[in-house]
């Protein structure tokens, strides 16, 4: 298995609900990352998990909350979102956290309404 | 610190043409880089690679890049374009160290055109 997979694919969700996105990995990978990426842009990084632990936050805000339950799952708990954060959001795996060959998923297209 | 520079947010090329899609980095240390493919509404697809050892890196989809140490480049090239291979195109750069995250450049449009 070659692939990381992210549900849903689609999400719709107003200002006030919670919502999570998933991801999940049997490549062995030992580190897991969030990217989001607006329209016409690059993917921007968010978090980035090595060996189950949160090693990056790069200053994301708190409604968005990442969650590593084991080696090859990773979450994305969202809560009380803003329209500006309509955008893909991406996951992707590594072997390990040293910048080498990373796998994306296809992302989930966010919607906030 | 590192750092990736793509030039020309869009190019345009005709159908059988050669594809040359611009890429420079910025490295401390010596950079793993990367070539990414993404189509409309999909994620990214790993086209090719430079990690160590040979310069000239072949990929997927007849997709060709030269890893050119003098010149802090990592140009991707295919000798001719396919409609399909119309998508935004994205060089990425991290560092051979222990630690390190990819980054991105802005991003190449690649039009085809019959």
């Amino acid at each position: 298995d070659t692939e990381v997979t992210q549900t849903p694919k689609h999400l719709v969700m107003g200002m006030t609900n919670k919502k999570s996105l998933k991801c999940e990995q049997h490549m062995g990978h030992r580190a897991m990352y969030w990217y989001k990426q607006k329209a016409k842009k690059p993917p921007e990084l968010m978090f980035v998990y090595s060996y189950e632990k949160l090693s990056i936050n790069e200053s994301v805000p708190s409604r968005f909350s990442p969650e590593c339950p084991n080696s090859s799952l990773l979450n994305l708990h969202l809560h009380a979102l803003q329209p500006e954060d309509s955008a893909l959001y991406l996951c992707a795996s590594s072997q390990d956290s040293g910048g080498y060959g990373y796998t994306f998923g296809s992302g989930t297209r966010l919607t906030v309404v | 610190a590192q750092s990736v520079t793509q030039l020309g947010s869009h190019v345009s090329v005709s159908e059988g043409a050669l594809v040359l899609l611009r890429c420079n980095y910025s490295s401390s240390v010596p950079p793993y880089l990367f070539w990414y493919v993404q189509y409309p509404n999909q994620g990214l697809q790993l086209l090719l690679k430079y990690t160590t050892g040979a310069t000239l890196v072949k990929g997927i989809n007849g997709f060709e890049a030269e890893f050119k140490k003098s010149e802090t480049s990592f140009h991707l090239t295919k000798p001719s374009a396919h409609m399909s291979d119309a998508a935004e195109y994205f060089c990425a750069v991290s560092m051979n160290s222990g630690y390190s995250t990819l980054t991105f450049g802005k991003g190449t449009m690649l039009l085809v055109s019959p």
